[in-house]
């Protein structure tokens, strides 16, 4: 059984440049969301996909940012024009309605904007 | 408004010593879920431990250790005999039944040394 993964692991890019992080949650999981943590805080909620809907997204979610998930499986989260402040640890989540709403997370890719 | 605090930043504690983590929350819900997650250095979220409003009851899993209390909103962490491989930085987070996102807290980064 494997668990949440998130490709890729690292991206460095240059200001301006658009970049695309992929999640595949744990098979079975209908619920998917994004996390974005900067350094010494703890992640803060982006978006959430139940199956292929997008049912919330945060006011951190500018419009710069676009996240899919087709044919509710995997998902991707893709940020334009980006900016050094953008910089931080995108991590992915999967949940299972079922189990109470416990999350489990992937490595996280981390993102350095130049 | 929903909140988690965590208000010890960084512990540092020496092999076999017991520690405890604190953290308080606040919500206006009747039922929600409080979580603790563990991030070693390697960055990955590893979920803790689940607990939901109406299950007050204490909780031992081998070194671990939770008490949960509604009347202080407060679900604390204790580690019983310290390792090294404790060190990391461990979260407590917050999901309302209204919504499925995680509200974290900023974290407290524990040292264990040998």
């Amino acid at each position: 059984d494997t668990g949440v993964s998130q490709n890729p692991r690292h991206k460095i890019t240059k200001r301006g440049q658009n970049v695309t992080f992929r999640c595949d949650p744990i098979s079975e999981h209908n619920r998917l969301y994004w996390y974005r943590q900067t350094l010494g805080q703890g992640p803060e909620f982006l978006t959430y996909f139940q199956n292929e809907a997008q049912l919330e997204k945060s006011r951190l979610l500018s419009d710069r940012f676009s996240a899919e998930r087709p044919k509710g499986s995997f998902s991707t989260l893709e940020i334009q024009r980006t900016e050094q402040g953008d910089s931080a640890m995108y991590l992915c989540a999967s949940s299972w309605d079922r189990e109470e709403e416990t999350q489990y997370f992937g490595p996280g890719t981390r993102l350095l904007v130049l | 408004a929903q909140k988690v605090t965590q208000a010890q930043t960084e512990i540092s504690v020496v092999e076999k010593e017991d520690v405890t983590l604190d953290c308080v929350y606040e919500t206006r819900d009747t039922t929600y879920y409080l979580f603790w997650y563990k991030q070693p250095p390697s960055g990955e979220l590893v979920f803790l431990i689940r607990r939901n409003s109406f299950d007050e009851q204490n909780e031992i899993s081998g070194r671990y250790s939770w008490n949960f209390q509604k009347s202080t909103s407060s679900f604390n962490f204790t580690i019983t005999a310290s390792q090294v491989v404790d060190s990391a930085v461990y979260f407590c987070a917050l999901v309302m039944d209204s919504s499925y996102k995680l509200i974290f807290g900023s974290g407290t980064r524990l040292l264990v040394r040998p």
